[in-house]
């Protein structure tokens, strides 16, 4: 069985602070992983997303992950946060042979001026 | 490309009504998921389809609740009778592959008083 957990309901950064959102993940096969965001009012979008390959893998809005096997992990950074990524993420995992993914509970990132 | 299309964006009715949200996947996708998005529980994965076959239903919460594909690009998600605890945002959501990122609508806001 598989399973997210995302440390943090809420995390709280200044503007141009580096943005840290914590995943971890629980998998008996290798995972494909996913880091999507919500903006008020609008459905979830796809971030990052990792298959295989390259374990640092670059997304939208400056956004990027590493997935760490070892730690079981798949943490979301941005080196300098903007008032424009106070929106709530949600880390994802699915198997690769996998007919569905489970979402985390979400973490909601505070932009302060 | 259009996105998943959900249709209403908002609706309220009233306790013992019947309540019937829609969605028209992105083209060419093979899975349909129907979430249920609330404060206190986060997003649930109701009920998903892969080529218009319900595959798990183990999420949809009671016998009130039903949902069909009659073809590749149209979906229904029915509550029959409604009830305020029902209120939540339903969102549906395509994919291409099972494993593969999925793409959100933007998500019915359902009020049941």
């Amino acid at each position: 069985a598989q399973s997210v957990t995302q440390l943090g309901s809420h995390v709280s950064v200044s503007e141009g602070a580096l943005v840290l959102l914590r995943c971890n993940y629980s998998s008996s096969v290798p995972p494909y992983l996913f880091w999507y965001v919500q903006y008020p009012n609008q459905g979830l979008q796809l971030l990052l997303k990792y298959t295989t390959g390259a374990t640092l893998v670059k997304g939208i809005n400056g956004f990027e992950a590493e997935f760490k096997k070892s730690e079981t992990s798949f943490h979301l950074t941005k080196p300098s946060a903007h008032m424009s990524d106070a929106a709530e993420y949600f880390c994802a995992v699915s198997d690769r042979g996998g007919f569905k993914t489970i979402f985390g509970a979400g973490t909601r990132l505070f932009v302060k001026a | 490309d259009a996105g998943v299309i959900q249709s209403p964006r908002h609706e309220v009715t009233e306790m013992g009504q019947e309540v019937t949200l829609r969605c028209k996947p992105i083209s060419g996708h093979d899975y349909l998921f129907w979430y249920r998005q609330t404060m206190m529980r986060g997003l649930e994965l109701l009920i998903y389809f892969n080529n218009n076959v319900p595959i798990d239903d183990s999420g949809m919460p009671e016998d009130r609740f039903s949902a069909k594909m009659p073809n590749a690009s149209f979906s229904t998600l029915k509550i029959q009778p409604s009830e305020p605890r029902d209120s939540a945002v339903y969102f549906c959501a395509s994919s291409l592959g099972g494993a593969g990122p999925q793409h959100f609508g933007d998500g019915t806001r359902l009020s049941i008083l």
